[in-house]
């Protein structure tokens, strides 16, 4: 079946940049999306369409799209920006479907 | 406001049934398609089930496929999941859906979670 790729975890200190990768064969014809989890809480979209913010996110998150890979850009990270972070994309299959990536825990050090 | 809340999670047995509730509010709900997704704890996301505006298209990830039934009201505005013969793998947060928009496969709002623990 279809799957999505993330790294387990980022690591960066506040102020720097994140980068969030998403790998899937069908990214250059499927859009993608990222979801932002912090504990106990349930999934915020703050990319969708590979590159568009919803209103109320805050400028510091954009999204890129290159062939089979998605990626998240967090600039100048903040500490209330650690949380887990997960891309979806339709899936690639004849029938209706949703594929999520495994996750990438961001830790701002 | 859109709001979305579950209920209905709990502790199962084994072998055993559940059903799941999420009253939504704040749209016009048969428009819209609905999700259920879940989360194993300590786990990433798994997308469970759909079932579009009028509930007559359905459609299951294959590790629910024929145990789970996913169904609607469109006179209460309330989404079920009938979880049966239920596994441990079952044990999750279930989160119901929406996609902003209809047709689109993606999902906002999300509801804050019901916790299904299957456990003898």
């Amino acid at each position: 079946s279809y799957e999505l790729t993330q790294p387990p975890s980022v690591s960066v200190s506040p102020g720097q940049t994140a980068r969030i990768t998403c790998s899937g064969d069908a990214l250059p014809t499927q859009y993608a999306y990222w979801y932002q989890q912090k504990p106990g809480q349930a999934p915020v979209v703050i990319i969708y369409k590979d590159t568009e913010r919803p209103s109320g996110i805050p400028e510091r998150f954009s999204g890129s799209s290159s062939g089979t890979t998605v990626t998240l850009t967090i600039s100048g990270v903040q500490a209330e920006d650690e949380a887990d972070y997960y891309c979806q994309s339709p899936d690639s299959g004849d029938t209706y479907g949703v594929v999520f990536g495994g996750g990438t825990k961001l830790t701002v050090l | 406001e859109v709001q979305l809340v579950e209920s209905g999670g709990g502790l199962v047995q084994p072998g055993g049934s559940l059903r799941l509730s999420c009253a939504a509010s704040g749209f016009i709900f048969s428009s819209y398609e609905m999700n259920w997704v879940r989360q194993a704890p300590g786990k990433g996301l798994e997308w469970v089930s759909y079932i579009s505006g009028s509930g007559d298209t359905i459609y299951y990830a294959d590790p629910v496929k024929g145990r789970f039934t996913v169904s609607r009201d469109n006179a209460k505005n309330s989404l079920y999941l009938q979880m049966n013969s239920v596994r441990a793998e079952d044990t999750a947060v279930y989160y119901c859906a929406r996609p902003p928009m209809t047709r689109e496969i993606w999902f906002d709002p999300w509801g804050q979670g019901t916790l299904v623990n299957v456990s003898s």
